[in-house]
C-alpha cells in the first residue's frame, strides 16, 4: 500500500517562510513524478506544482511561481516544497501525490497523503 | 484562462443513478478524472482518462467524456458515495472542478 505522509505545517506570519516534507514508502518513489495539491478552508482543490521523477523539471501554478520551490531526494524517499513570502491566502491544507504514470507525467494523481496544514496569519 | 464547471450539489435516491457533469471548452479532446473527497479525508482518485477505474473502485462508478462536458456517473448509489467530487482536467496547467456535493437522500 503506497503511504505518502507530509510534515512540516504550522501557523506562520504573513511574509514568513515554511517548508513542507512528504515522505514516501511502499513504492519506488524515484520512479514518479510528484505533486503538491492544496485546499483552503471550506473551498475546493488547488493544484501547486509538480516535479518530474528525476528532478529535472519542475512546474508550478501562476498563484505561487517564484514563491515556492519543489524539489525532491529519490536518495531518501523524500519531496519537499519550500514556502516563501507566505500570504494569508496560501492558508490551506497541502497534500503530496503520486502522479498516474511511471517515468512520466500524467497530470493526474493516483495516490494522495493526508495533508498537511498551513496557515498564514499575523 | 481555462477552467472547467460542475454543478455545486446533486442529490439523488438510494438505488439510483447519480451524474455529475464536468464542462469545459473542448474537455472531451482531453483527459478527465474525478476524485472522491469525504469529510475530513484526502481525496481519492475514482475514475482517471475519462473512463478508467483504479483497482479497489467499486464497478458502479463509472466515467464518460464527449464535446465540451465529461461525466461521472455512480449506478446504485448508496449512503456511503456521499461525499464532494471533483473534476480534473489539464490544460497547460492542471484544472480541477469547484466540486459537486452528492448528497444521497
Amino acid at each position: 500500500q503506497v503511504q505518502l505522509v507530509e510534515s512540516g505545517g504550522g501557523a506562520v506570519q504573513p511574509g514568513g517562510s515554511l517548508r513542507l516534507s512528504c515522505a514516501a514508502s511502499d513504492f519506488t518513489f524515484s520512479s514518479y513524478a510528484m505533486h503538491w495539491v492544496r485546499q483552503a478552508p471550506g473551498e475546493g482543490l488547488e493544484w501547486v506544482a509538480v516535479i518530474s521523477f528525476l528532478g529535472d523539471k519542475k512546474e508550478y501554478a501562476d498563484s505561487v511561481k517564484g514563491r515556492f520551490i519543489i524539489s525532491r531526494d529519490n536518495s531518501r524517499n523524500t519531496l519537499h516544497l519550500q514556502m516563501d513570502s507566505l500570504r494569508a491566502e496560501d492558508t490551506a491544507i497541502y497534500y503530496c501525490a503520486r502522479d498516474g504514470y511511471t517515468y512520466g507525467l500524467s497530470y493526474y494523481f493516483d495516490w494522495w497523503g493526508q495533508g498537511a496544514l498551513v496557515t498564514v496569519s499575523s | 484562462s481555462s477552467e472547467v464547471t460542475q454543478p455545486p450539489s446533486v442529490s439523488v435516491v438510494p438505488g439510483q443513478t447519480a451524474s455529475i457533469t464536468c464542462s469545459g471548452d473542448k474537455l472531451g479532446e482531453k483527459f478527465a478524472s474525478w476524485y472522491q473527497q469525504k469529510p475530513g479525508q484526502s481525496p481519492l482518485l475514482v475514475i482517471y482518462k475519462d473512463d478508467k477505474r483504479p483497482s479497489g473502485i467499486p464497478e458502479r462508478f463509472s466515467g464518460s467524456s464527449s464535446g465540451n462536458t465529461a461525466t461521472l456517473t455512480i449506478s446504485g448509489s448508496q449512503a456511503l458515495d456521499e461525499a464532494d467530487y471533483y473534476c480534473q482536467t489539464w490544460d497547460r496547467s492542471v484544472l480541477f472542478g469547484g466540486g459537486t456535493k452528492l448528497t444521497v437522500l
